[in-house]
């Protein structure tokens, strides 16, 4: 089985802090993606990952960047907390070509709460 | 358009079988998944099926598909208080990179 392992379930930052997420998976999958989960507006996509070193916005980029030193790491980072990010935020992994069937695995979640 | 659609609730007894909708935007070639979401977790893969099938069927599930009026049916049998939860219809386009998900159909099964 696939696993998409996030670092935390739950986080509580401040405003302006600097804040990590971590997504980490073991089936040597090519593609890595991070979306953010808001009731009424389902997944947004944030970044996304087809390769080492390599990043691509999504749909909501703003606010955020994105490292993938790693091809089984890819984090998110958000430079200055914003009550505005707190969010559930999900990470998904996929196998082969991005263009290609493959189906996303997700992660359980971090719901990210910015006081 | 982008929209995947689907409806926002079904209550259905335990025991009886649920049915949930959704319509996409593109019939000529995609690809098209159901996933399931428990309270605070993450998204589980249930099922997948390319446009070329009429059907599909895994234990309690079967997916249908009617390419013609681009709807997406997943039907859970003997439903059980388990199968509660949020169900995501999902949509890729052949050649496309990005995958377009419903805002999930959230299934309340009563006792």
């Amino acid at each position: 089985d696939v696993k998409v392992t996030q670092s935390s379930r739950y986080l509580v930052k401040r405003t302006g802090e600097k804040v990590f997420l971590e997504c980490v998976q073991d089936m040597d999958h090519e593609n890595m993606f991070w979306y953010r989960q808001d009731p009424g507006l389902g997944l947004r996509l944030i970044y996304f990952s087809y390769d080492v070193k390599m990043k691509e916005k999504g749909d909501i980029p703003e606010g955020y960047s994105v490292s993938r030193e790693k091809k089984e790491r890819f984090s998110l980072i958000l430079e200055s907390a914003s009550t505005n990010q707190t969010s559930m935020y999900l990470c998904a992994s996929s196998f082969g070509q991005l263009y290609s069937n493959q189906p996303q695995h997700f992660g359980d979640g971090t719901r990210l709460s910015i006081l | 358009g982008e929209d995947v659609e689907q409806s926002l609730f079904l209550s259905v007894r335990e025991g009886d079988s649920s049915v949930i909708n959704c319509t996409y935007t593109d019939s000529s070639s995609t690809y098209l998944y159901w996933y399931k979401q428990e309270p605070g977790a993450g998204l589980q893969l249930l099922t997948y099926i390319f446009s070329n099938m009429d059907m599909k069927q895994d234990q309690r599930l079967t997916v249908l598909l009617n390419k013609k009026d681009k709807h997406l049916s997943l039907r859970i049998a003997d439903t059980q208080t388990g199968d509660s939860a949020i169900y995501f219809c999902a949509e890729k386009k052949n050649g496309g990179f990005k995958t377009i998900f419903g805002a999930g159909t959230r299934l309340f099964v009563k006792a």
